[in-house]
């Protein structure tokens, strides 16, 4: 079963970008797979799809500022232009065919 | 718009039960697999159970098999957890989720959780 190793925290400063990182656990670098963002006192809104080939899909109404990337195991969130609404938990999930699914331990982002 | 109402949660003492249901709504609920995933106090999210379109396949989290099921209705757009000999640890905000596929494919929608509080 794979496992989702993702930093605790981040910070970077308001206007700056900042890329997060989710590494996918050895023998599972080719799985696809998901980024959601839990603002503080919020449910999680799902925002990307992204699969081993950097290929991405966003959800509807995600800002144009949030892009993904992939390299090996490591798949990447890069937030653009950093607002203070982008303060929140990010979390990384993916997926199994034995109806397995796992989410990252989660990366505070905190915006400066 | 597609909606995802949880029910059910409340207090309840170690090892007794409780019965989780999430209205859906806004999209087709039997084109879709179903999920339930947890948020304990100050914790990251955690996955709890999957469910395929017609309940042909179930996956659960090693922290609560043999003790929860997850179960759908699909003529009532509704989807359920059962919980049995209920633990301290179990404590969390239950989110009822939507996925990608019609097989467990990963969550594309998330409802608002229900609180389950388990103490004595």
């Amino acid at each position: 079963q794979p496992v989702l190793t993702q930093s605790s925290s981040a910070s970077a400063s308001l206007g700056s970008s900042v890329k997060l990182t989710c590494t996918l656990s050895s023998g599972h670098s080719s799985y696809i797979i998901a980024w959601h963002q839990q603002q503080p006192g919020k449910a999680p809104r799902y925002l990307m799809k992204l699969e081993g080939s950097g290929s991405y899909n966003k959800g509807s109404g995600v800002p144009d500022r949030f892009s993904g990337s992939s390299s090996g195991a490591d798949r990447y969130l890069t937030i653009s232009n950093l607002q203070s609404e982008d303060e929140a938990d990010y979390y990384c999930e993916t997926w199994d065919s034995n109806t397995y699914v796992v989410f990252g331990g989660g990366t505070k982002l905190t915006v400066l | 718009e597609v909606q995802l109402v949880e029910s059910g949660g409340g207090l309840v003492q170690p090892g007794r039960s409780l019965r989780l249901s999430c209205a859906a709504s806004g999209f087709t609920f039997d084109d879709y697999a179903m999920h339930w995933v947890r948020q304990a106090p100050g914790k990251g999210l955690e996955w709890v159970s999957g469910i395929s379109w017609n309940s042909g396949s179930i996956g659960y989290a090693d922290s609560v098999k043999g003790r929860f099921t997850i179960s759908r209705d699909n003529a009532k757009n509704s989807l359920y957890l059962q919980m049995n000999s209920l633990r301290a640890e179990d404590t969390a905000l239950y989110y009822c989720a939507k996925d990608q596929f019609t097989m467990v494919r990963g969550v594309k929608t998330w409802g608002q959780g229900t609180l389950v509080t388990v103490s004595s």
